[in-house]
């Protein structure tokens, strides 16, 4: 068990560019979340999955944000188009189904677009 | 929908004194609580929780919440903090309804400075 991975750990993008980060939860996590945190505050829920059904989705990620969870596996998840915005440190998180489970969260993909 | 308030953004503490971070929460529904916390370029961590049973819920390194219903809070306490402790720490709230995603309602976190 080598916990969550997320990959990069940092990305700088310039406006206007598509950006895509990866997650890889514990193996045998089915689900998988994903949060967004920007400077003060705490993590906000994008979406999540269950094995490779993306199950529900916040207001808050747009039409420019796509998520993917192929095979129930790693996940990705991409802005496009990016704006300033968008610089926030993105959380993927994964549990086994049931709250008595616990999140274990990655170290995040910070991002900052200039 | 839940929401969580932290009232605290930063609590500066010496060393081996008691310190107590609040937590309160609102929400139309039953509840379950937690305290995550996150140390400098790390990912969070689970620190305790409550889900049902006793209200008095602790952690293995010596710190303890307890859910208060009427006044819907569940503060972090600890008797003696180490230098070890300074870190942000978040309470999250989960409905407990079944069949829900148990996705978690932050609050805006409190950052713990611990002083020698």
């Amino acid at each position: 068990d080598t916990g969550v991975s997320q990959d990069p750990r940092h990305k700088i993008t310039k406006r206007g560019q598509n950006v895509t980060f990866r997650c890889d939860p514990i193996s045998e996590h089915n689900r998988l979340y994903w949060y967004r945190q920007t400077l003060g505050q705490g993590p906000e829920f994008l979406t999540y999955f269950q094995n490779e059904a993306q199950l529900e989705k916040s207001r808050l990620l747009s039409d420019r944000f796509s998520a993917e969870r192929p095979k129930g596996s790693f996940s990705t998840l991409e802005i496009q188009r990016t704006e300033q915005g968008d610089s926030a440190m993105y959380l993927c998180a994964s549990s086994l189904a049931g709250v008595n489970y616990g999140y274990t969260f990655g170290s995040g993909t910070r991002l900052t677009v200039v | 929908a839940q929401s969580v308030t932290q009232l605290d953004s930063q609590v500066p503490v010496f060393e081996e004194a008691p310190v107590e971070l609040r937590c309160n929460y609102s929400s139309s529904v039953s509840v379950y609580l937690f305290w995550y916390v996150q140390y400098p370029n790390q990912g969070l961590q689970l620190l305790l929780k409550y889900l049902s049973g006793s209200t008095l819920v602790k952690s293995i390194n010596g710190f303890e919440a307890e859910f208060n219903k009427s006044q819907t809070s569940f503060h972090l306490r600890k008797p003696s903090v180490h230098i070890s402790d300074t870190a942000e720490y978040f309470c999250a709230v989960s409905d407990t309804r079944a069949g829900t995603a148990s996705k978690l309602t932050f609050g805006t976190g409190t950052r713990l400075q611990v002083m020698l």
